[in-house]
Protein backbone atom coordinates (compact mmCIF):
# COMPACT_ATOMS: atom_id res chain seq x y z
CA UNK A 1 0.00 0.00 0.00
CA UNK A 2 1.52 2.82 -1.04
CA UNK A 3 0.62 5.98 0.74
CA UNK A 4 2.87 8.22 -1.34
CA UNK A 5 2.09 8.68 -4.92
CA UNK A 6 4.61 10.00 -7.04
CA UNK A 7 4.23 10.71 -10.61
CA UNK A 8 6.30 10.12 -13.56
CA UNK A 9 8.67 7.73 -13.13
CA UNK A 10 10.84 9.08 -15.34
CA UNK A 11 11.62 12.07 -16.81
CA UNK A 12 13.42 13.63 -19.69
CA UNK A 13 13.75 17.59 -20.33
CA UNK A 14 16.50 19.89 -22.16
CA UNK A 15 19.07 21.58 -20.25
CA UNK A 16 17.15 25.17 -19.47
CA UNK A 17 13.66 23.29 -19.04
CA UNK A 18 11.33 22.72 -16.28
CA UNK A 19 11.18 19.61 -15.10
CA UNK A 20 7.86 19.19 -12.79
CA UNK A 21 7.38 16.26 -10.51
CA UNK A 22 3.93 15.30 -8.84
CA UNK A 23 3.22 13.63 -5.61
CA UNK A 24 0.05 12.46 -3.77
CA UNK A 25 -1.37 12.05 -0.49
CA UNK A 26 -4.24 10.49 1.04
CA UNK A 27 -3.57 10.92 5.07
CA UNK A 28 -4.72 14.29 6.28
CA UNK A 29 -2.33 13.56 9.25
CA UNK A 30 0.59 14.54 7.28
CA UNK A 31 2.24 17.58 8.36
CA UNK A 32 5.81 17.46 6.48
CA UNK A 33 6.92 16.90 3.21
CA UNK A 34 9.96 17.11 2.04
CA UNK A 35 12.11 16.37 -1.03
CA UNK A 36 15.28 14.23 -0.97
CA UNK A 37 17.75 14.25 -4.38
CA UNK A 38 20.30 10.78 -4.88
CA UNK A 39 22.76 11.06 -7.23
CA UNK A 40 23.97 7.36 -8.86
CA UNK A 41 26.30 5.33 -6.08
CA UNK A 42 25.25 7.50 -3.29
CA UNK A 43 22.26 8.12 -0.62
CA UNK A 44 19.42 10.34 -0.54
CA UNK A 45 19.93 14.21 0.51
CA UNK A 46 17.72 16.72 1.66
CA UNK A 47 16.71 19.29 -1.18
CA UNK A 48 14.21 21.09 0.30
CA UNK A 49 10.76 20.78 2.48
CA UNK A 50 7.49 22.29 3.47
CA UNK A 51 4.30 22.17 5.69
CA UNK A 52 1.07 22.95 4.87
CA UNK A 53 0.26 26.12 6.12
CA UNK A 54 2.47 27.68 3.32
CA UNK A 55 1.51 26.99 -0.68
CA UNK A 56 4.90 27.50 -2.10
CA UNK A 57 8.42 27.74 -0.94
CA UNK A 58 11.23 28.35 -3.01
CA UNK A 59 15.00 27.51 -2.56
CA UNK A 60 17.32 28.61 -5.21
CA UNK A 61 16.33 26.83 -8.48
CA UNK A 62 13.95 24.39 -6.70
CA UNK A 63 10.39 25.34 -5.34
CA UNK A 64 7.67 22.91 -4.07
CA UNK A 65 3.73 23.97 -4.59
CA UNK A 66 1.65 22.36 -2.17
CA UNK A 67 -2.00 21.57 -2.53
CA UNK A 68 -3.43 21.32 0.95
CA UNK A 69 -7.34 20.72 -0.43
CA UNK A 70 -6.12 18.39 -3.43
CA UNK A 71 -3.86 16.60 -1.11
CA UNK A 72 -0.89 16.91 -3.50
CA UNK A 73 2.50 19.04 -3.90
CA UNK A 74 5.08 19.06 -6.37
CA UNK A 75 8.71 19.93 -7.26
CA UNK A 76 9.63 22.63 -9.85
CA UNK A 77 13.20 22.52 -10.75
CA UNK A 78 13.98 26.21 -12.92
CA UNK A 79 16.28 26.25 -15.76
CA UNK A 80 17.54 22.93 -15.27
CA UNK A 81 21.35 21.72 -15.45
CA UNK A 82 22.80 18.28 -16.48
CA UNK A 83 23.83 18.62 -13.11
CA UNK A 84 20.16 18.35 -11.74
CA UNK A 85 20.26 14.61 -13.32
CA UNK A 86 19.35 12.35 -10.31
CA UNK A 87 16.48 10.25 -8.51
CA UNK A 88 13.89 12.64 -6.70
CA UNK A 89 11.98 11.23 -3.90
CA UNK A 90 9.41 13.09 -2.40
CA UNK A 91 8.21 11.84 1.06
CA UNK A 92 5.48 13.04 3.46
CA UNK A 93 5.68 12.41 7.54
CA UNK A 94 2.77 12.83 10.24
CA UNK A 95 3.88 14.95 13.20
CA UNK A 96 4.89 12.63 16.79
CA UNK A 97 6.03 9.82 14.37
CA UNK A 98 9.08 9.23 12.99
CA UNK A 99 8.07 7.46 10.01
CA UNK A 100 9.08 9.34 6.83
CA UNK A 101 7.07 7.76 4.02
CA UNK A 102 8.37 8.07 0.41
CA UNK A 103 7.25 8.03 -2.85
CA UNK A 104 8.43 5.43 -5.67
CA UNK A 105 11.12 7.95 -6.86
CA UNK A 106 11.11 10.02 -10.02
CA UNK A 107 14.47 9.50 -12.58
CA UNK A 108 15.35 12.79 -13.98
CA UNK A 109 17.86 13.60 -16.75
CA UNK A 110 18.61 16.88 -18.23
CA UNK A 111 20.60 16.61 -22.04
CA UNK A 112 22.50 19.35 -22.56
CA UNK B 1 33.29 14.90 9.87
CA UNK B 2 32.54 11.49 8.26
CA UNK B 3 28.61 11.80 9.06
CA UNK B 4 27.00 8.48 8.20
CA UNK B 5 29.18 5.59 7.68
CA UNK B 6 28.00 2.12 6.58
CA UNK B 7 30.38 -1.27 6.62
CA UNK B 8 30.46 -3.00 3.94
CA UNK B 9 29.60 -1.46 0.69
CA UNK B 10 29.05 -4.80 -1.02
CA UNK B 11 27.87 -8.12 -0.21
CA UNK B 12 27.03 -11.63 -0.93
CA UNK B 13 25.41 -14.10 0.84
CA UNK B 14 23.86 -17.90 0.20
CA UNK B 15 20.13 -18.02 1.17
CA UNK B 16 20.37 -18.88 4.55
CA UNK B 17 23.80 -17.56 6.23
CA UNK B 18 23.55 -14.34 8.74
CA UNK B 19 25.48 -11.41 8.24
CA UNK B 20 25.05 -7.73 10.31
CA UNK B 21 25.43 -4.16 8.48
CA UNK B 22 26.99 -1.74 10.27
CA UNK B 23 26.28 2.40 11.01
CA UNK B 24 27.83 4.69 12.70
CA UNK B 25 27.19 8.61 12.88
CA UNK B 26 29.87 11.29 14.27
CA UNK B 27 27.13 14.20 14.02
CA UNK B 28 25.88 13.55 17.95
CA UNK B 29 22.37 12.32 16.73
CA UNK B 30 19.68 11.02 18.37
CA UNK B 31 17.87 9.61 15.82
CA UNK B 32 18.81 6.94 13.21
CA UNK B 33 17.42 4.90 10.73
CA UNK B 34 17.65 1.54 8.92
CA UNK B 35 16.00 1.52 5.14
CA UNK B 36 15.87 -0.69 2.03
CA UNK B 37 15.52 0.68 -1.59
CA UNK B 38 14.41 -1.40 -3.75
CA UNK B 39 13.68 -0.60 -7.62
CA UNK B 40 10.26 1.13 -8.35
CA UNK B 41 9.25 1.14 -4.25
CA UNK B 42 11.60 4.14 -3.28
CA UNK B 43 12.93 3.86 0.34
CA UNK B 44 11.27 1.66 2.61
CA UNK B 45 11.86 2.14 7.06
CA UNK B 46 12.79 -1.02 8.24
CA UNK B 47 13.93 -0.38 11.83
CA UNK B 48 14.00 3.46 13.41
CA UNK B 49 15.66 4.44 17.08
CA UNK B 50 14.79 7.45 18.23
CA UNK B 51 17.02 7.47 21.03
CA UNK B 52 19.62 5.32 22.56
CA UNK B 53 18.60 2.10 23.69
CA UNK B 54 14.70 2.41 22.05
CA UNK B 55 14.17 0.75 18.94
CA UNK B 56 11.07 0.67 17.10
CA UNK B 57 9.45 -1.20 14.05
CA UNK B 58 9.09 0.73 10.37
CA UNK B 59 7.18 -1.19 7.63
CA UNK B 60 9.47 -3.61 6.71
CA UNK B 61 11.05 -5.22 9.96
CA UNK B 62 9.80 -9.42 9.30
CA UNK B 63 13.62 -11.07 8.73
CA UNK B 64 15.58 -8.18 10.58
CA UNK B 65 16.72 -7.22 13.95
CA UNK B 66 18.37 -4.12 15.29
CA UNK B 67 20.62 -3.04 17.70
CA UNK B 68 21.38 0.44 19.13
CA UNK B 69 24.89 -0.24 20.54
CA UNK B 70 24.93 3.26 21.83
CA UNK B 71 24.32 6.67 20.67
CA UNK B 72 27.25 6.69 17.73
CA UNK B 73 26.41 3.01 16.38
CA UNK B 74 23.00 1.06 15.29
CA UNK B 75 23.41 -2.31 13.60
CA UNK B 76 21.21 -4.40 11.20
CA UNK B 77 21.52 -8.03 11.64
CA UNK B 78 19.82 -10.59 8.88
CA UNK B 79 19.62 -14.12 11.05
CA UNK B 80 18.78 -16.24 7.78
CA UNK B 81 19.04 -14.48 4.77
CA UNK B 82 16.62 -14.71 1.70
CA UNK B 83 16.39 -14.01 -1.72
CA UNK B 84 13.87 -11.22 -0.84
CA UNK B 85 16.57 -9.73 1.15
CA UNK B 86 18.39 -8.32 -1.94
CA UNK B 87 18.55 -4.85 -1.94
CA UNK B 88 20.38 -1.94 -0.92
CA UNK B 89 20.05 -1.04 2.67
CA UNK B 90 20.89 2.94 3.74
CA UNK B 91 21.41 3.95 7.10
CA UNK B 92 20.37 7.59 7.99
CA UNK B 93 20.12 9.61 11.21
CA UNK B 94 18.87 12.87 12.57
CA UNK B 95 19.02 15.43 15.36
CA UNK B 96 16.13 15.60 16.84
CA UNK B 97 14.10 12.68 18.95
CA UNK B 98 11.24 13.61 16.76
CA UNK B 99 10.68 12.93 12.77
CA UNK B 100 10.73 16.55 11.01
CA UNK B 101 14.23 16.92 11.25
CA UNK B 102 16.71 16.55 8.31
CA UNK B 103 17.68 12.70 7.99
CA UNK B 104 21.46 12.42 6.67
CA UNK B 105 21.95 9.14 4.67
CA UNK B 106 25.17 6.82 4.88
CA UNK B 107 26.54 5.49 1.33
CA UNK B 108 24.59 2.60 1.02
CA UNK B 109 25.70 -1.54 1.22
CA UNK B 110 24.55 -3.38 -1.76
CA UNK B 111 22.96 -6.54 -0.80
CA UNK B 112 22.88 -9.62 -3.22
CA UNK B 113 21.62 -13.15 -1.86
CA UNK B 114 21.91 -15.88 -3.95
Amino acid sequence: QQQVKQSPQSLIVQKGGIPIINCAYENTAFDYFPWYQQFPGKGPALLIAIRPDVSEKKEGRFTISFNKSAKQFSLHIMDSQPGDSATYFCAALSGGYNKLIFGAGTRLAVHP
Amino acid sequence: NAGVTQTPKFQVLKTGQSMTLQCAQDMNHNSMYWYRQDPGMGLRLIYYSASEGTTDKGEVPNGYNVSRLNKREFSLRLESAAPSQTSVYFCASSEGTGGADTQYFGPGTRLTVL
